[in-house]
């Protein structure tokens, strides 16, 4: 079965870090982009970071500078470093495979996001 | 790139058709995916490069649209169906969704 498990999560001081991971299973690990993506309580989806097959990484704007994400395919596990956590980083931080489509001609047509994991929670508070 | 979803929220019955729009702030080709979440549970892929259906998702979910303006319609609606939805443009970073559009039940 397909699967992805995110652990590490838990309550932190504003200023602190947290390291969060992402257990893969059911496919080959390194083939995929994958990607952190979080969302506080009840609000919306917000993209957090992704590490393409080339160790590749990218991120947004307000995460640049304090977050770090990074693979080690032999043990098929993703990560993601949080450094000076502030209250607006409280949120589920989910996992997710990025996955490629491609036409009859084998040309790409589409990117999304295939597979997520069950989200763990970061709650940042004194 | 950002997306605009409309509308925020609506209510509807079981068998309404339903229609969600999402506008990126600039083209995309067809570099876009919409999502489904039930509260509580992760968001899971219905919709990708625009009108592509994901395996496994029911017939009655369609996607359309290219460039800078999408649609996603459910044509009979289900009880199954009350959730939140999401578009995600793909086309570059960052990879931004929209705001999110809640299916109610009426």
């Amino acid at each position: 079965e397909v699967q992805l498990v995110e652990s590490g999560g838990g309550l932190v001081q504003p200023g602190g870090s947290l390291r969060l991971s992402c257990a893969a299973s059911g496919f080959t690990f390194s083939s995929y982009d994958m990607h952190w993506v979080r969302q506080a309580t009840g609000k919306g989806l917000e993209w957090v970071s992704a590490i393409g097959t080339a160790g590749d990484t990218y991120y947004p704007g307000s995460v640049k500078g304090r977050f770090t994400i990074s693979r080690e395919n032999a043990k098929n596990s993703l990560y993601l470093q949080m450094n000076s956590l502030r209250a607006g980083d409280t949120a589920v931080y989910y996992c997710a495979r990025g996955e490629y489509y491609y036409d009859s001609s084998g040309y790409p047509k589409g990117y999304a996001f295939d597979i997520w994991g069950q989200g763990t929670m970061v709650t940042v508070s004194s | 790139i950002q997306l605009t979803q409309s509308p925020s929220s609506l209510s509807a019955s079981v068998g309404d058709r339903v229609t969600i729009t999402c506008r990126a702030s600039q083209g995309i080709s067809s570099y876009l995916a919409w999502y489904q979440q039930k509260p509580g549970k992760a968001p899971k892929l219905l919709i990708y490069a625009a009108s592509t259906l994901q395996s496994g998702v029911p017939s009655r979910f369609s996607g359309s649209g290219s460039g800078t303006d999408f649609t996603l319609t459910i044509s009979s609606l289900q009880p199954e169906d009350f959730a939140t939805y999401y578009c995600q443009q793909l086309n570059s970073y960052p990879r931004t969704f929209g705001q999110g559009t809640k299916v109610e039940i009426k």
